[in-house]
């Protein structure tokens, strides 16, 4: 099946630094990728869906200065958390899809720790 | 907006026990359903899916049926193993290009 690359799988930052998280579709081209937030023994939020070549779409209450989405290709797509704090501590995922495909591919996942 | 509930756990089943994990939705129009597993420190993979009403979706053992009548996509799978212990998801992808979870089972198997 696809594949759909995160990097790093684990960051540890200092509070006030900014951490940036790609994601890459190593075997399809990722018209639409989605960016989402976990939380401990919690579902995935879906924080924002971007298209290669244009803005993201933010959920509503995620902060889009804050959580600076690129999609400048059709195979990485990268999650830019700005001036970390210990509250931004959380497992991020990426998911990836292809253009008229129901099905998205996910990364393997982020562990972000701010200190 | 489209939304997903399933039965929250977690779910403690002994070895070869059958299983089922519940899942409605709530969509306008026709979604396709999904199931996936995430593992401990991992990120999601796709179980099983179903496109349209009666699909049904199987891989290793599971299946789902896209019931639209009762808006249902429950998960089963005859006889569990310990290697299947995993948080399982329900989701629906719907016309506006998302992807929405449920919050997700969590599933025990004891040897």
């Amino acid at each position: 099946g696809a594949v759909v690359s995160q990097h790093p799988s684990r960051v540890i930052c200092k509070s006030g630094t900014s951490v940036k998280i790609e994601c890459r579709s190593l075997d399809f081209q990722a018209t639409t990728m989605f960016w989402y937030r976990q939380f401990p023994k919690q579902s995935l939020m879906l924080m924002a869906t971007s298209n290669e070549g244009s803005k993201a779409t933010y959920e509503q209450g995620v902060e889009k200065d804050k959580f600076l989405i690129n999609h400048a290709s059709l195979t990485l797509s990268t999650l830019t958390v700005t001036s970390a704090h210990p509250e931004d501590s959380s497992f991020y995922i990426c998911s990836a899809r292809q253009f008229m495909n129901t099905e998205a591919f996910f990364g393997q996942g982020t562990r972000l720790t701010v200190v | 907006g489209d939304s997903v509930t399933q039965m929250e756990g977690p779910v403690t089943l002994s070895e070869e026990a059958f299983l089922t994990i519940n899942c409605t939705y709530t969509a306008t129009g026709y979604p396709s359903l999904f199931w996936y597993v995430q593992y401990p420190g991992e990120g999601l993979q796709l179980l099983l899916k179903a496109t349209k009403a009666d699909d049904k979706g199987s891989n290793k053992g599971f299946e789902a049926t896209y019931r639209k009548e009762t808006t249902s996509f429950h998960l089963e799978k005859g006889s569990v193993q310990v290697s299947d212990s995993a948080v399982y998801f329900c989701a629906l992808s719907g016309g506006d290009d998302k992807i929405i979870f449920g919050k997700g089972t969590r599933l025990h198997i004891l040897p």
